[in-house]
């Protein structure tokens, strides 16, 4: 299938601080990618849909001046956690495809101190 | 009422067994079914992906779809202790956004 990387895999971080995700296709091309987050022994919660080019379309309830996404090329998604806080402490997935969005990145595991 | 519904577990069967997952949805526009395996602190990874009502095979795992009944299946034979995961049955329709259940925790015992 196809590959999608996350970097970094793990962050710790102090609060206040702003932590920047990185989420790549490695051999597609992806107009579009999501962003999820996932606590413990929890299902995946979609945030945002990533549209390359344009502005990103978030859920209902997911603070857009908070979690900054850039979606720059048809490669790579960043998803910016602005002034973490403890309580933004999750692990954040992303996950793109040549069509549906099927593949998952490995994650990206955010401890806020 | 929860868009997909996903029994949590835990599930406990002994290495060998055939194992029976379970997710029922509500949203008739749903078009294609997924089941993921995520074992812990990592990304899920997609195991079957199906379209429409019936069942698809690959390997160990069998992928069932009941559009009707709104109830998706996946069965693995000859179950061994690296299956123990959770897995996490998605869905979707014409938007590409996936709805994902809750994932059941499996554990294969040796």
């Amino acid at each position: 299938g196809a590959v999608v990387s996350q970097h970094p895999s793990r962050v710790i971080c102090k609060s206040g601080t702003s932590v920047k995700i990185e989420c790549r296709s490695l051999d597609f091309q992806a107009t579009t990618m999501f962003w999820y987050r996932q606590f413990p022994k929890q299902s995946l919660m979609l945030m945002a849909t990533s549209n390359e080019g344009s502005k990103a379309t978030y859920e209902q309830g997911v603070e857009k001046d908070k979690f900054l996404i850039n979606h720059a090329s048809l490669t790579l998604s960043t998803l910016t956690v602005t002034s973490a806080h403890p309580e933004d402490s999750s692990f954040y997935i992303c996950s793109a495809s040549p069509d549906w969005g099927k593949f998952f990145g490995p994650g990206t595991r955010l401890t806020v101190l | 009422q929860k868009e997909v519904e996903q029994d949590p577990g835990p599930l406990s069967v002994p290495e060998g067994a055939i194992v029976s997952l379970n997710c029922t949805y509500s949203n008739s526009a749903f078009q294609y079914f997924m089941w993921y395996r995520q074992y812990s602190r990592k990304g899920p990874e997609l195991l079957m992906y199906t379209y429409s009502s019936g069942n698809k095979e690959d390997g160990r795992f069998t992928a069932q779809v009941d559009k009707s009944s709104k109830y998706i299946s996946l069965f693995i034979r000859d179950s061994q202790p690296s299956d123990s995961a959770t897995y996490l049955c998605a869905m979707g329709g014409g938007a590409q956004k996936l709805v994902f259940g809750q994932g059941t925790r499996l554990t294969i015992n040796p």
